[in-house]
């Protein structure tokens, strides 16, 4: 169990450029989350997979947020022409969706977005 | 959808027990209580769940109160490494991209 990786871990970038984030899952783990974290917030929801179907989006992702898990296993998250209130940290989980009692969520490491 | 109160912050001394509350006056009958901690610059960590009874794992102790409207997390003996944002969520059986996290409580531990 290699654990949640996200890549990169940091990116500074100035405003109105884009920025591609990548998350990898535990291997199997159907399920697979993005978030964002403001400093001094918990987590906020953005996005969720099951296998390569975005089954839900927070009314947080604009339309300059997407995000694709095309053969159901790594995900990227884009942002188009950032804006300064993007700087945040961005959270990526899986779980393996075996409901039933709880699914548990497995958090990255994240990766905190700078903009200038 | 159905929320959670927690202090915002606590102190504890090392080696001793740690009791940390949270309030769920609107939870469902479906919803499981989960509680997860972040360590400074890391991600959220799982550590432990429950539905109607309490539980007990390896990191931590969960009491849910029999009404089910409060919960609390039981850090048997807190050590320095257990200073974290401990956040207490509630999910939907069968439902659980449907976790909003608060903004936790902040525990400080004393050595």
């Amino acid at each position: 169990d290699t654990g949640v990786s996200q890549d990169p871990r940091h990116k500074i970038t100035k405003r109105g450029q884009n920025v591609t984030f990548r998350c990898d899952p535990i291997s199997e783990h159907n399920r697979l989350y993005w978030y964002r974290q403001t400093l001094g917030q918990g987590p906020e929801f953005l996005t969720y997979f099951q296998n390569e179907a975005q089954l839900e989006k927070s009314r947080l992702l604009s339309d300059r947020f997407s995000a694709e898990r095309p053969k159901g296993s790594f995900s990227t998250l884009e942002i188009q022409r950032t804006e300064q209130g993007d700087s945040a940290m961005y959270l990526c989980a899986s779980s393996s969706g075996t409901s039933g009692r709880g699914d548990t969520q497995y958090f990255g490491p994240g990766t905190r977005l700078t903009v200038l | 959808d159905a929320k959670t109160t927690q202090p915002n912050s606590m102190e504890s001394n090392e080696e001793e027990p740690v009791h940390l509350p949270c309030n769920h006056s609107t939870i469902s009958g479906t919803d499981y209580i989960h509680w997860y901690r972040q360590l400074p610059s890391q991600g959220p960590e799982y550590v432990i769940h429950g539905l109607t009874s309490n539980v007990n794992n390896r990191m931590a102790s969960l009491a849910i109160a029999e009404d089910r409207k409060s919960s609390t997390l039981i850090l048997h003996r807190a050590t320095l490494r257990d200073a974290a944002v401990y956040y207490c969520i509630l999910s939907r059986l069968y439902n659980n991209n449907d976790m909003r996290f608060g903004a936790g409580t902040r525990l400080t531990v004393k050595p």
